[in-house]
């Protein structure tokens, strides 16, 4: 267990619905990552917070957004949901947001029908 | 650009043999992390290893021991005594200190242990 909790854990639902992805980070940590898996291929970069401000961004689509939450906690927003957006979706956290190890949540895994 | 290459989509071991998976990656930073990590079929993304670039010493835990060779940008894995719990995906990563941190991951390698 990596301290770090997702929920979800599974969400079906349908093209055009918009859905929330809630990440809590470990206790101590005030850097959270999200990342997206698709079809067994490797983690793609979404975007970081660093205790409460955005901090990068990968490829993210702009009909996704997130934010972190005084609490530390994140969400992750995905709209107007297509096929293509059926994957798993990890939030990672980490103390400071440097050039350290990140913990992985153990996933929302999302189905867009 | 950073990146990270597993030429490997596939390997098997038989249990109790030894089995290596490559990684290469490309940065021009000098100081970074890099990651072996496990996803069994719970999907669930567990540390394998780390190595820190400025460690010349090859990290080890238990089973798991990497190949670090920083001149040919390369860092291997090796699994000794495999078995049947080691069978998952496993994927390469990296991450450096040229601003975002966040994390490059490889395409995988998917491990299968015989009986």
């Amino acid at each position: 267990d990596s301290g770090v909790t997702q929920t979800p854990k599974h969400l079906i639902t349908a093209t055009g619905q918009r859905v929330t992805l809630r990440c809590s980070p470990r206790s101590g940590d005030l850097s959270v990552y999200w990342y997206q898996q698709s079809l067994d291929q490797g983690l793609q970069f979404l975007i970081q917070y660093y205790n409460g401000e955005e901090r990068a961004k990968g490829n993210i689509l702009e009909r996704f957004s997130a934010q972190q939450f005084p609490d530390l906690h994140s969400e992750l927003n995905l709209s107007s949901l297509e096929l293509g957006d059926s994957a798993l979706y990890f939030c990672a956290s980490s103390k400071a947001g440097v050039l350290e190890t990140q913990y992985f949540g153990p996933g929302t895994r999302l189905l867009v029908l | 650009a950073q990146t990270v290459t597993q030429s490997q989509p596939e390997m098997s071991v038989q249990e109790a043999e030894t089995v290596t998976l490559s990684c290469t990656y490309d940065t021009s930073e000098s100081n970074y992390y890099l990651f072996w990590y496990k996803q069994p079929p719970s999907r669930q993304m567990i540390l394998v290893i780390r190595q820190e670039a400025y460690k010349q010493q090859n990290a080890t835990e238990n089973r798991f021991s990497v190949n670090f060779q920083k001149a040919a940008k390369s860092f291997s894995l090796k699994i000794s005594d495999s078995q049947l719990g080691d069978t998952a995906m496993y994927f390469c990563a990296f991450t450096d200190s040229s601003g975002t941190y966040k994390y490059i991951f490889g395409t995988g390698t998917r491990l299968k242990v015989l009986a």
